[in-house]
């Protein structure tokens, strides 16, 4: 079954860098993804397409301070100098066998 | 610029159906998926459906027997159907495009009440 995994919650410090991660379930790791972020009362906005081999396409106006990475069945958004808009919401997602969502990772700026 | 602009009522009692439609600006129509999501308040995501650009319809299993999703290609638009609804449908429902949702509606808050 095709399951994407987050973490709930992360927190960074304003200027610092993150790095969120979602995981792929078992027998998936060749799967593409997606990020979204969700800025509070806001709707979803895409970040970039992320493929197994650590390729990605970024969305329309996409800063370079968002950059993905791929390990096997992991995935990763980092977010470098971070500002306070970056808190958020962020959300993978993959299809192929239906549509999936992780359960998002909330951001918090310190 | 592509850009999906969605409308439909926002409430609504139980039993009710659901109607909602996306239209699509600024790009092509053809060759592409599109899809219906929503999210409840305060929790995450949850793809409805999509139709694809050979004309398929795919929904999430957990709805497929209360949800059809149709397209006007002569509008560039697509809808949503949900019928019989339930509290539990109360959420901001969103239109996207292609598999990894590159582009998103403004959403729409539907809120079901007595």
């Amino acid at each position: 079954q095709l399951v994407l995994t987050q973490s709930p919650s992360a927190s960074a410090s304003l200027g610092a860098s993150v790095k969120l991660t979602c995981t792929l379930s078992s027998g998936h790791r060749s799967y593409a993804i997606a990020w979204h972020q969700q800025q509070p009362e806001k709707g979803p906005r895409f970040l970039m397409k992320l493929n197994s081999d650590g390729s990605h396409t970024k969305g329309d106006g996409i800063p370079d301070r968002f950059s993905g990475s791929s390990s096997g069945a992991e995935r990763y958004l980092t977010i470098s100098s971070l500002q306070s808009d970056d808190e958020a919401d962020y959300y993978c997602q993959t299809w192929g066998s239906g549509v999936m969502f992780g359960g998002g990772t909330k951001l918090t700026v310190l | 610029q592509v850009q999906l602009q969605q409308w439909g009522a926002g409430l609504l009692k139980p039993s009710e159906t659901l109607s909602l439609t996306c239209a699509v600006y600024g790009g092509s129509f053809s060759g592409y998926n599109w899809n219906w999501i929503r999210q409840p308040p305060g929790k995450g995501l949850e793809w409805i459906g999509e139709i694809n650009q050979s004309g398929i319809i795919n929904y999430n299993p957990s709805l497929k027997s209360r949800v059809t999703i149709s397209v006007d290609t002569s509008k560039d638009q697509f809808s949503l159907r949900l019928r019989s609804v339930t509290a539990a449908d109360t959420a901001v429902y969103y239109c996207a495009r292609q598999n990894w949702f590159d582009f998103w509606g403004q959403g729409t808050l539907v809120t079901v009440s007595s």
